[in-house]
């Protein structure tokens, strides 16, 4: 069973417009990070958020987790072509350690 | 900086077959986990590791063995390969402990024929 809940799946838009991707659960996360991954390559960490309702911004991405600690967003604001890429939300359970559970992705696609 | 590193990077077998996929870290991290990614579920874990001489299993573990002799290495070994276990498979690693960014290797592409 899947804990962690990505939407959308795809996404694909025009470069200047702006996006929400979504990670929900019906879980507490100790943390919630945003992975980016690039095709034949590995994850790469963007953003960790610790903190019920912290917010993080990272130049044009905010970072939000959500007061319950149970759901993240992330806001794209004009999207560029560079920011096409598959985005990764991954969980921390608090009594996990340092095992994390990712969610299903999202493939974003911004066109010229 | 190395980082993680996997090999290989391609492999297509047979079914049947048994093969290890290798990964080492350079950082001298504690924490070591294998996943698998396919379309549509995201990454899974198959098996982890908090340090030298412990293993665990993690949510995808059947058709796979690990062992963890080094801090720097955690081979996966494939036991009898099927089908469905065509798959990209990432090594990860980390510090332990809590909030700590998890380092990918390139991944490997592994087909089953």
């Amino acid at each position: 069973t899947q804990l962690l809940e990505q939407s959308p799946q795809f996404l694909s838009i025009q470069e200047g417009e702006n996006l929400t991707v979504y990670c929900n659960s019906s879980s507490v996360f100790s943390s919630l990070q945003w992975y980016r991954q690039e095709p034949g390559e590995g994850p790469v960490l963007l953003v960790t958020v610790v903190t019920g309702g912290e917010v993080k911004k990272l130049k044009r991405l905010t970072f939000q987790f959500g007061d319950a600690r149970k759901d993240s967003s992330l806001h794209i604001t004009a999207a560029q072509t560079g920011d096409t890429g598959l985005y990764l939300c991954a969980g921390e359970e608090e009594t996990s350690g340092s095992r994390l559970t990712f969610g299903e992705g999202t493939q974003l696609t911004v066109n010229p | 900086n190395a980082g993680v590193t996997q090999t290989p990077k391609f492999q297509v077998l047979k079914t049947g077959q048994s093969m290890t996929l290798q990964c080492a870290q350079d950082m001298n991290h504690e924490y070591m986990s294998w996943y698998r990614q396919d379309p549509g579920m995201g990454l899974r874990l198959i098996h982890y590791s908090v340090g030298a001489g412990i293993t665990d299993q993690g949510e995808v573990p059947n058709g796979y063995n690990v062992s963890r002799s080094t801090t720097e290495d955690f081979p996966l070994r494939l036991l009898s390969a099927a089908p469905s276990q065509t798959s990209v498979y990432f090594c990860a690693s980390s510090f332990t402990g809590m909030n700590t960014e998890a380092f990918f290797g390139q991944g490997t592409r592994l087909t089953v024929v």
